[in-house]
């Protein structure tokens, strides 16, 4: 069974840094890209970035490039976010999700699992 | 960037009752579509993908079609289970995938 699970959320002030960490389990991790999305309280789904099963493929939305980073490690099937200066409108629950292939291009995978989130707040 | 718009934002409809969600994309996608449902407090669910691939174990009243730019959720005959907030996806753009605002369905 798929298992995903967040954690790393929680209060923090507007500029700081805060790193998420999703354990997965049930699956070949290192197969696998995966993805953070994020929803605002009340809001709908953003997609905030995206890792090949290697790692060596990152994706960004604009909203978070320059200031987020994603990452992995195989060894420990542990996917990471990395979130410096933070913002008010960073402020959601973060889901991991899985993806359906090694590496994703062209349309080529979609998520198919997803962990059931970690709030962040960002707030003085 | 490729954007989704979704419609309609909410829906009143009845158990039984045939309902239609459109997502319609600023560019072609390729079928390269994803619907997901979510109940409040709970992770996203995977519906279809393909535009109109059903996820296994996914309830055979749910259908997906469209091409180009334009495609649609179909629920057959609402259950009560069915009552939450679709999202379309599109994957076709692989350096910023985008969801549509979301659909909320609600119980008439």
């Amino acid at each position: 069974e798929v298992q995903l699970l967040e954690s790393g959320g929680g209060l923090v002030q507007p500029g700081g840094s805060l790193r998420l960490s999703c354990a997965a389990s049930g699956f070949t991790f290192s197969s696998y890209a995966m993805s953070w999305v994020r929803q605002a309280p009340g809001k709908g789904l953003e997609w905030v970035s995206a890792i090949s099963g290697s790692g060596g493929s990152t994706y960004y939305a604009d909203s978070v490039k320059g200031r987020f980073t994603i990452s992995r490690d195989n060894s420990k099937n542990t996917l990471y976010l990395q979130m410096n200066s933070l913002r008010a409108e960073d402020t959601a629950v973060y889901y991991c999700a899985k993806d359906t292939a090694f590496y994703c291009s062209g349309g080529s995978c979609y998520s198919d699992y997803w962990g059931q989130g970690t709030l962040v707040t960002v707030s003085s | 960037d490729i954007q989704m718009t979704q419609s309609p934002s909410s829906l009143s409809a009845s158990v039984g009752d045939r309902v239609t969600i459109t997502c319609r994309a600023s560019q072609g996608i390729s079928n390269s579509l994803a619907w997901y449902q979510q109940k409040p407090g709970k992770a996203p669910k995977l519906l279809l993908y393909a535009a109109s691939r059903l996820e296994s174990g996914v309830p055979s009243r749910f259908s997906g079609s469209g091409s180009g730019t334009d495609y649609t959720l179909t629920i057959s005959s609402l259950q009560p289970e069915d009552f939450a907030t679709y999202y379309c996806q599109q994957y076709y753009s692989t350096l910023m995938y985008t969801f549509g605002q979301g659909t909320k369905l609600e119980i008439k």
